[in-house]
């Protein structure tokens, strides 16, 4: 069974221009979690899918990031425009739905450098 | 609200030497578990192991064991003569009960460097 996928896996942009991350998760995984961790801090939530409904996005820094997950399956995340503090490694993770814990699954993460 | 702090950024070792990563958390929630991810240099979170708030057993795996003591909150790890490859960031974490499992909160991680 595959993994939870990322793409691209480094993107280097500068100031102002714009980019879209995107993610699938594991087959059949309702859970879609969307995590960032900016050099020598800790691992901050973004944002939570269930299918394609948002479930919480109170991790989300700013109106410049838009997130969707459009059929429920995969998940974009873009950031428009990029500024200097949004470079960092955008991990997504993705779990079975239910009311008790399910592990999340990570991606190998995204790697955004803007200069 | 929840937290875990790691108060060590980064430890360097020797090879073959024990060493002791500490993880402390905050939480209300009555059931929780915790976590240890590692992170190589690739870059990918890796699971290591996972803890049930009512669950204080030490667990031993090779040359990792984890030391939960909810007296003090601290879920600690220790790698028992270490190797070069254990070189990487670790992060402890924790998802809590009343938010429904579904958030993580990680702790800033810790580098650690193992030298041959």
């Amino acid at each position: 069974e595959a993994g939870v996928t990322q793409f691209p896996s480094h993107s280097v942009i500068e100031k102002g221009q714009t980019v879209t991350l995107r993610c699938d998760p594991i087959s059949g995984h309702d859970n879609l979690y969307w995590y960032r961790r900016v050099m020598g801090k800790e691992i901050k939530f973004l944002l939570h899918f269930v299918k394609e409904s948002k479930q919480d996005e109170s991790g989300m820094p700013n109106n410049r990031f838009l997130a969707e997950r459009t059929g429920g399956t995969y998940s974009t995340l873009k950031v428009q425009p990029a500024e200097l503090e949004d470079s960092g490694v955008y991990f997504c993770a993705s779990s079975h739905f239910g009311t008790i814990y399910n592990e999340q699954f990570f991606g190998p993460g995204t790697r955004l450098t803007v200069l | 609200a929840q937290k875990v702090t790691q108060a060590q950024t980064e430890i360097s070792v020797v090879e073959k030497e024990d060493v002791t990563l500490d993880c402390v958390y905050e939480t209300r929630d009555t059931t929780y578990y915790l976590f240890w991810y590692k992170q190589p240099p690739s870059g990918e979170l890796v699971f290591l192991i996972r803890r049930n708030s009512f669950d204080e057993q030490n667990e031993i795996s090779g040359r990792y064991s984890w030391n939960f003591q909810k007296s003090t909150s601290s879920f600690n790890f220790t790698i028992t003569a270490s190797q070069v490859v254990d070189s990487a960031v670790y992060f402890c974490a924790l998802i809590g009960g009343n938010s429904g499992y579904s958030t993580l909160t990680f702790g800033k991680g810790t580098m650690l460097l193992v030298s041959p």
